[in-house]
């Protein structure tokens, strides 16, 4: 079965630090990765995805994301935090062999960015 | 394009009110999710179709949720009776290539 696994239910970074929201995942195949932003009272935006190719996956508002195949692990980073940034962040994953199936989505993160 | 679009946005019933929220989606899409959010539980996915046929409804908590589809442009995912514990957000998103894109959510509160 899929599993999606985000440890930390808050992180928090002053502005204009570098950040990281953690993801681990478990798929039985390899796997499709995705991460999406939640603000307050809206739906989920898409950040980026990782299908194949190269392990660093650049998205959305300066956001990249780094696929560790050994450490199943896709983490979601930023060079310099922004209090805008501040969000529910999702990470998601389904297996690459599966077209026909859903996304499964871990809890979510909460991201808080201080100036 | 205007996106995923959902209504109503707020519902407010009370236990035992039947209550229907309804979905477009984007249009070429051809596939469509039901997720519901709570704090508790997160993101569930409750059911999704794929050109209009269900495809796993796993999800669906009980026998007084259904959801249907009758044409490429329209969902609709019922209660019926609404019970205090349903209340949550219920998002609809649609993809074609592999991301989902979601609609801003219908707000269900159950008194």
């Amino acid at each position: 079965a899929q599993s999606v696994a985000q440890p930390e239910d808050q992180v928090n970074v002053a502005e204009g630090n570098p950040l990281t929201v953690k993801c681990t995942y478990s798929v039985s195949g390899n796997p499709y990765l995705f991460w999406y932003v939640q603000y307050p009272n809206r739906g989920l935006q898409f950040l980026l995805k990782y299908i194949t190719g190269d392990n660093l996956v650049k998205g959305s508002y300066g956001f990249e994301a780094e696929f560790n195949k050994s450490q199943t692990s896709f983490h979601l980073k930023k060079p310099s935090a922004l209090v805008s940034d501040s969000a529910l962040y999702f990470c998601a994953v389904r297996e690459a062999n599966q077209a026909g199936t859903a996304l499964i989505f871990g809890k979510g993160t909460t991201l808080s960015v201080s100036s | 394009d205007a996106g995923v679009i959902q209504s109503p946005r707020h519902e407010v019933t009370e236990m035992g009110q039947e209550v229907t929220l309804r979905c477009k989606p984007i249009s070429g899409h051809d596939y469509l999710f039901w997720y519901r959010q709570t704090m508790m539980r997160g993101l569930e996915l409750l059911i999704y179709f794929n050109n209009n046929v269900p495809i796993d409804d796993s999800g669906m908590p009980e026998d007084r949720f259904s959801a249907k589809m009758p044409n490429a442009s329209f969902s609709t995912l019922k209660i019926q009776p609404s019970e205090p514990r349903d209340s949550a957000v219920y998002f609809c998103a649609s993809s074609y290539s592999g991301e989902l894109f979601f609609g801003e959510g219908s707000r269900l509160t159950v008194l």
